[in-house]
């Protein structure tokens, strides 16, 4: 299949430890932000998301956490698996705009 | 399968050929949104509709792109006299309006590559 993001920066784990992936938007006017991750040939997929009123949000096995000091945004995933494998991208939705804005994304590798 | 779909999955065409790429949202969906994503990078807005109306276009959107949405439920987007810089993968999302936040559902592309 296709590769999704061929020099995108990489993150590689073992199967059974905790990821962090990061990401930095750009415009403190955002108030909504979506992880999304896709895996090769395929469309982005909804992971979580958060609300600029939020700072932490939980689903299985991830966690966003949201820095609006800092404009940083972080995906937790627990006990990365195999399946995991994939290119996560931030997003972001400007307050009172519809569009979401994408951040550069993070390959995530996965090793037995 | 109720996701957003695509057809078709793959194009190939040659250069100064026009191609037209068709996305069916979620049903209950009256948001549709185009976006555009080359190797490497996330993808990028293109234009959106709320129903039938075209609400936004972007600057990436060139006069020789045209996107439309006749009815309110499927959308085509048409790129004529395709250039090599054209090839990407055109991505479509749809969302609803009633919904508290912009959770946009993607289906799984169109790749064109302009030869």
């Amino acid at each position: 299949g296709e590769s999704v993001g061929l020099h995108l920066p990489t993150l590689s784990v073992q199967e059974g430890d905790n990821s962090i992936i990061n990401c930095a938007y750009s415009n403190s006017a955002s108030d909504y932000f979506i992880w999304y991750k896709q895996e090769s040939g395929k469309g982005p997929q909804f992971i979580i998301d958060i609300r600029s009123n939020m700072d932490k949000r939980q689903g299985q096995r991830v966690t966003v956490l949201l820095n609006k000091t800092v404009k940083h945004l972080s995906l937790q995933i627990a006990a990365t698996q195999p399946g995991d494998s994939a290119v996560y991208f931030c997003a972001e939705n400007i307050y009172n705009t519809d569009k979401l804005i994408f951040g550069t994304g993070t390959r995530l590798q996965v090793f037995p | 399968d109720t996701g957003v779909s695509q057809n078709p999955r793959h194009k190939i065409t040659k250069r100064g050929q026009n191609v037209t790429f068709r996305c069916d949202p979620i049903s209950e969906h009256n948001r549709l949104y185009w976006y555009r994503q080359t190797l490497g990078q996330g993808p990028e807005f293109l234009t959106y509709f709320q129903n039938e109306a075209q609400l936004e276009k972007s600057r990436l959107l060139s006069d020789r792109f045209s996107a439309e949405r006749p009815k309110g439920s499927f959308s085509t987007l048409e790129i004529q006299r395709t250039e090599q810089g054209d090839s990407a993968m055109y991505l479509c999302a749809s969302s609803s309006k009633g919904q508290a936040n912009n959770e946009q559902f993607f289906g799984p592309g169109t790749r064109l590559t302009v030869l």
